[in-house]
């Protein structure tokens, strides 16, 4: 069964910084890979999605993830935090077998910090 | 377009009670979902439509239950509220290429049951 997994509920970093969140996926087959960003009180918006056309995607608002197969990882990265980015990051996979459901993290919520 | 709309927004129940959360989307989408959200839990798969007709369970699905008479209309439908029904209720639709492409999310439903 597929899984994801998104390493750490909370991160905080400095306006300016790197921001780096993390998600590793299982899956026996190649997936589709997705970031959504969710805003308190509002439902899942795509950041960007994975669907094996290159490996390092680019995303709205500038962030951007990389399709690691060796690593079944797919983290997002944005080279410089702004305070508008503070939000809830959800990173899910779907496969082409195993029915029509798509397998989402338990979410990394983002700080910013002035 | 106006996307994925959901109604109500906020909803308070008490234990027995009955009702429907509505979902509408207008991008002719094959593909409609219900989550539930919970804190550190990620979303949770109810029931899904591949389209007009066609429902089948997700994760979790008891004490809900679904059906599909148009493309736009997936409405879900709480028989009895428990109290562990409480959550945020979320109806998704996308296109099937191959699997399921990016959904689109709806504003969600805020629900208490007492």
């Amino acid at each position: 069964a597929q899984s994801v997994t998104q390493l750490g509920s909370h991160v905080s970093v400095s306006e300016g910084a790197l921001v780096l969140l993390r998600c590793n996926y299982s899956s026996s087959v190649p997936p589709y890979l997705f970031w959504y960003v969710q805003y308190p009180n509002q439902g899942l918006q795509l950041l960007l999605k994975y669907t094996s056309a290159a490996t390092l995607v680019k995303g709205i608002n500038g962030f951007e993830a990389e399709f690691k197969k060796s690593e079944t990882s797919f983290h997002l990265t944005k080279p410089s935090a702004h305070m508008s980015d503070a939000a809830e990051y959800v990173c899910a996979v779907t496969g082409n077998t195993g029915g029509f459901k798509t397998i989402f993290g338990a979410g990394t919520r983002l700080f910013v910090k002035a | 377009n106006a996307g994925v709309t959901q109604t109500p927004k906020f909803q308070v129940l008490k234990t027995g009670q009955s009702m429907t959360l509505q979902c509408a989307q207008d991008m002719n989408h094959e593909y409609m979902s219900w989550y539930r959200q919970d804190p550190g839990m990620g979303l949770r798969l109810i029931h899904y439509s591949v389209g007009a007709g066609i429902t089948d369970q997700g994760e979790v699905p008891n004490g809900y239950n679904v059906s599909r008479s148009t493309t736009e209309d997936f409405p879900l439908r709480l028989l009895s509220a428990a109290p562990s029904q409480t959550s945020v209720y979320f109806c998704a639709s996308s296109i099937l290429r191959g699997g399921i492409d990016e959904q689109f999310f709806g504003p969600g439903t805020r629900l208490t049951v007492l």
